[in-house]
């Protein structure tokens, strides 16, 4: 069965402090893996990852995919409390009728205090 | 450019009453995607269209229907709400293998 599976379910930290999220995946002709941030509201996107060891970087965000070991980090450095969020791993699926379903992990829950 | 818009933001129902969450984007996309997402749970599929005309089911579909009217448009009906069908709900459309999502629905059944 095809999985998304993130740790830790939730984390509590300190402004200034360096976070690192997981994603692990099992997921039938991998294509992509996405990482969203969803605050009090719907999900924003921030990466899609297709390629191993290719980090992707949005100021202090960055991402990094291993397709061998079927995972992805997402750090966050200096993070700050406008970082507190819920982020959400997503890896596409092939569905029926030639589209793709997305599997969503259940998510990360950072908080940072001030 | 709106992107995906969802009605209403809010609504309250009892039991056995049905309604319609409506959905559109102007992104010209040939994909939309229903969702639910309860706490822990995170996002369940409920359904998903590739394109009009064409409607598959996801993961959590019991319950619901839709229609994909055109491009542009893919509601989402309860027929008999149930209060196991409190939720948030969020429509997405898909373009260049990233998924862009609607504000979101509030749905409480009482």
């Amino acid at each position: 069965e095809d999985k998304v599976v993130q740790s830790p379910l939730s984390l509590v930290v300190h402004e200034g402090d360096t976070v690192t999220l997981n994603c692990s995946y099992e997921v039938t002709n991998f294509r992509s893996l996405l990482w969203y941030k969803q605050e009090k509201k719907a999900p924003t996107f921030l990466f899609m990852l297709t390629s191993s060891g290719i980090e992707k970087k949005s100021g202090r965000l960055s991402s990094i995919l291993d397709k061998k070991e079927l995972f992805s980090i997402l750090n966050i450095t200096a993070t700050q409390t406008g970082d507190s969020a819920v982020y959400l791993c997503a890896v596409p699926h092939s569905g029926t009728s030639g589209t793709y379903k997305y599997i969503f992990g259940t998510g990360t829950r950072l908080k940072v205090l001030a | 450019n709106a992107g995906v818009t969802q009605t209403p933001k809010f609504q309250v129902l009892k039991t056995g009453q049905s309604m319609t969450l409506q959905c559109a984007q102007d992104m010209n996309h040939n994909s939309m995607y229903w969702y639910r997402q309860d706490p822990g749970m995170g996002l369940r599929l409920i359904y998903y269209s590739a394109s009009e005309g064409t409607t598959d089911k996801g993961e959590v579909p019991n319950g619901y229907n839709v229609s994909r009217l055109n491009k542009r448009e893919f509601s989402l009906r309860l027929e008999s709400a149930a209060p196991s069908q409190t939720s948030v709900y969020f429509c997405a459309s898909r373009g260049s293998d990233t998924q862009y999502f609607g504000p979101g629905t509030r749905l409480t059944v009482l």
